[in-house]
């Protein structure tokens, strides 16, 4: 079974790049979901199968995967992009769903 | 519209049993390829996926919690239950219900959510 690690927090400038990481063994194997939570809300999916932005979804999200690591990046990060990301994953050998713990992104 | 609204006590005492209702709107829990899950949330704290059931009726749960809970579907009333048993101050959170995406190509993201109901566990 994965363990999906995520940083705690990170902190961009405003109009910068931001990276958040989801960590596990071989993970470059499965497809990996990115959610965006504000606070008081639901989770909103912001990538789907580790690279695919749904409609509504600004172009500045983007996704990617290789080896050990699914990284979400935010291009050029706006004041409204600040909220928790966690990242997903669904393990088809058991069938569950598994998060990461999630990332507090500061935009500074 | 499409909507998934979640109901259930705000406040459960230890070793009560709660019970949580799913209620599906423009969809029906019926339809071939739809797959339900209720997530918790403790306050501040990780997503924690708990349970699901297809619409064909089989079930899945988490391992950690699988003596404790359970999932059913009321086909008439379009409705999802979930059902935690011996609750302790720990399963205190906000617990959601999801929609796993049926799309070919998606592979099962989350994309309908309920709002979510909080749930305190107190004496």
């Amino acid at each position: 079974s994965y363990k999906l690690t995520q940083p705690l927090s990170v902190s961009v400038a405003l109009g910068q790049t931001a990276t958040i990481t989801c960590g596990a063994d071989n993970i470059g194997n499965e497809d990996v979901h990115w959610y965006q939570q504000k606070p008081g809300q639901a989770p909103v999916v912001v990538i789907y199968r580790n690279t695919n932005r749904p409609s509504g979804i600004p172009e500045r999200f983007s996704g990617s995967i290789s080896g050990n690591t699914a990284t979400l990046t935010i291009g050029g990060a706006q004041g409204s992009d600040e909220s928790v990301y966690f990242c997903q994953l669904w393990d088809r050998s058991s069938k569950h769903i598994l998060f990461g713990g999630g990332t507090t992104l500061t935009v500074l | 519209q499409v909507t998934f609204k979640e109901s259930g006590p705000a406040l459960v005492k230890p070793t009560q049993t709660l019970t949580l209702t799913c209620t599906l709107s423009g969809l029906s829990v019926s339809t071939s390829g739809m797959r339900v899950t209720w997530i918790r949330q403790p306050p501040g704290k990780a997503l924690e996926w708990l349970a699901r059931i297809d619409w064909d009726d089989e079930e899945f749960y988490t391992t950690s919690l699988r003596t404790r809970l359970a999932i059913s579907k009321d086909t008439s009333r379009n409705q999802v239950v979930l059902t935690m048993t011996n609750m302790d101050p720990m399963d205190t959170g906000t617990y959601y219900c999801a929609r796993m995406n049926p799309q070919p190509g998606r592979l099962f993201d989350l994309d309908i959510w309920g709002q979510g109901t909080m749930v305190s566990v107190s004496s």
